[in-house]
């Protein structure tokens, strides 16, 4: 089977970097995904790494590492509306079903 | 294009009855998925499709029914509604087993009295 784990809730300030780590435990592993979901709003995809390294996609980036079965969402230049629920996910082994963790909160200070 | 649409966006149940929640895709997509959302419990998947006439179950199934007889239907039935059934309600879909991303219909929030 596959789980996903990643902290509940992280705090940060306007204008700082924060991370958000995933750990997963699949038997097959495709890639590592990551959304965004705003409160009362659906999930939204975000970004997807396939391979080991460094993604960057604007102010948000998204790294991969296979060996350590980890992962982890980056956010820079932290805005107000950068509040929200982060989701990391994967795929399972036959690729049918996607299958989220369950979800970090990011709170962002003044 | 509409790209994923639900409905109804929300919806009051009486324990015991029985209700379906509607979702469509316009994007032809092959992939679609149903997911349950409860406070800290993130999303869960109830079952999915991967092509007409082919469902399958996920991680929390029971109590739940669906059918896909078109590409861009795939409607979620509550057979008989329980308190424990509420809940926000999500439909997804994506292009195909390779694609990675999927995207997300606005949500059905059933509550069971």
């Amino acid at each position: 089977g596959q789980s996903l784990e990643q902290p509940s809730e992280v705090t940060a300030v306007e204008g700082a970097i924060v991370q958000i780590n995933c750990t997963y435990q699949t038997s097959g592993f495709y890639g590592l995904s990551w959304y965004q979901q705003h409160d009362g709003g659906a999930p939204t995809f975000l970004s997807y790494n396939a391979l080991d390294g460094l993604e960057e996609t604007g102010r948000f980036s998204s790294f991969l590492s296979r060996s350590d079965s980890y992962g982890y969402l980056l956010l820079q230049e932290l805005q107000m509306k950068d509040s929200a629920s982060y989701f990391c996910a994967v795929r399972d082994s036959s690729a049918s079903k996607i299958i989220f963790g369950s979800g970090t909160r990011l709170s962002i200070r003044p | 294009n509409a790209g994923v649409t639900q409905t109804p966006k929300f919806q009051v149940l009486k324990t015991g009855q029985s209700m379906t929640l509607q979702c469509a895709q316009d994007m032809n997509h092959e992939y679609m998925s149903w997911y349950r959302q409860d406070p800290g419990m993130g999303l869960r998947l109830i079952h999915y499709s991967v092509g007409a006439g082919i469902t399958d179950q996920g991680e929390v199934p029971n109590g739940y029914n669906v059918s896909r007889s078109t590409t861009e239907d795939f409607p979620l039935r509550l057979l008989s509604a329980a308190p424990s059934q509420t809940s926000v309600y999500f439909c997804a879909s994506r292009l195909g087993r390779e694609q990675e991303t999927q995207y997300f219909g606005p949500g059905t929030r059933l509550l069971v009295l």
